[in-house]
């Protein structure tokens, strides 16, 4: 069965200091990870994802993320974080569960951001 | 594009009620999925149909039921609603291969009193 740690539940970082998020997954197979971003009251939003090739990833609002097999990790980076940034991050590992694809989620981490 | 749609936004019920949550989606994907978010749990999956005609208990399946209506529609109903199921609740879909994204409704926000 595939499964997704997010170790930490809350991150704060300053406006401008650079953030990572870690991820890490359990899959038998090659995996299919995706970070998320959830605004408060919204719903989930993709960042990036990563299938094959290049193991540095880039997504929207300046987010990368690097995925490395030996270590089943694959953590979200940004340089400079915006007060806007604040939200809740998902990494997810898609993968094939009785022949259906299942999306697991992590439990998540909540982004502050302070001025 | 209205991607995938939730009705209704808020929600509250008694104890034993029953309620059904609506989703539809617009993007012609086979799977179709209903997650539960509680603070400090994540994500975690109540049923999934993964094509029309089919649907699979996830994680966390007890007290609800699930419709694949159609190709665009995919129900929840709780039957007889209790305090334990007061969360907020996400529809997705997807295209069903596991390198597609999943796209999610804005949520239902359900409290049980």
């Amino acid at each position: 069965a595939q499964s997704v740690t997010q170790p930490d539940i809350h991150i704060t970082v300053s406006e401008g200091a650079s953030l990572e998020l870690r991820c890490n997954y359990s899959y038998g197979a090659t995996p299919y990870l995706f970070w998320y971003v959830q605004s408060p009251g919204q719903g989930l939003q993709l960042l990036l994802k990563y299938f094959s090739g290049d193991t540095l990833v880039q997504g929207i609002k300046g987010f990368e993320a690097e995925f490395k097999r030996s270590q089943s990790s694959f953590n979200l980076r940004k340089p400079s974080v915006h007060w806007s940034d604040a939200a809740e991050y998902f990494c997810a590992v898609g993968g094939r569960t009785g022949g259906s694809y299942i999306p697991t989620f992590g439990r998540g981490t909540s982004l502050i951001v302070h001025p | 594009n209205a991607g995938v749609t939730q009705t209704p936004k808020f929600q509250v019920l008694k104890t034993g009620q029953s309620m059904t949550l609506q989703c539809a989606q617009d993007m012609n994907h086979n799977s179709m999925y209903w997650y539960r978010q509680d603070p400090g749990m994540g994500l975690r999956l109540i049923y999934y149909s993964a094509s029309e005609g089919t649907t699979d208990k996830g994680e966390v399946p007890n007290g609800y039921n699930v419709s694949r209506l159609n190709k665009r529609e995919f129900s929840l109903r709780l039957e007889s609603a209790a305090p334990s199921q007061t969360s907020v609740y996400f529809c997705a879909s997807s295209e069903g291969d596991r390198g597609t994204e999943a796209f999610f409704g804005q949520g239902t926000r359900l409290t049980v009193v």
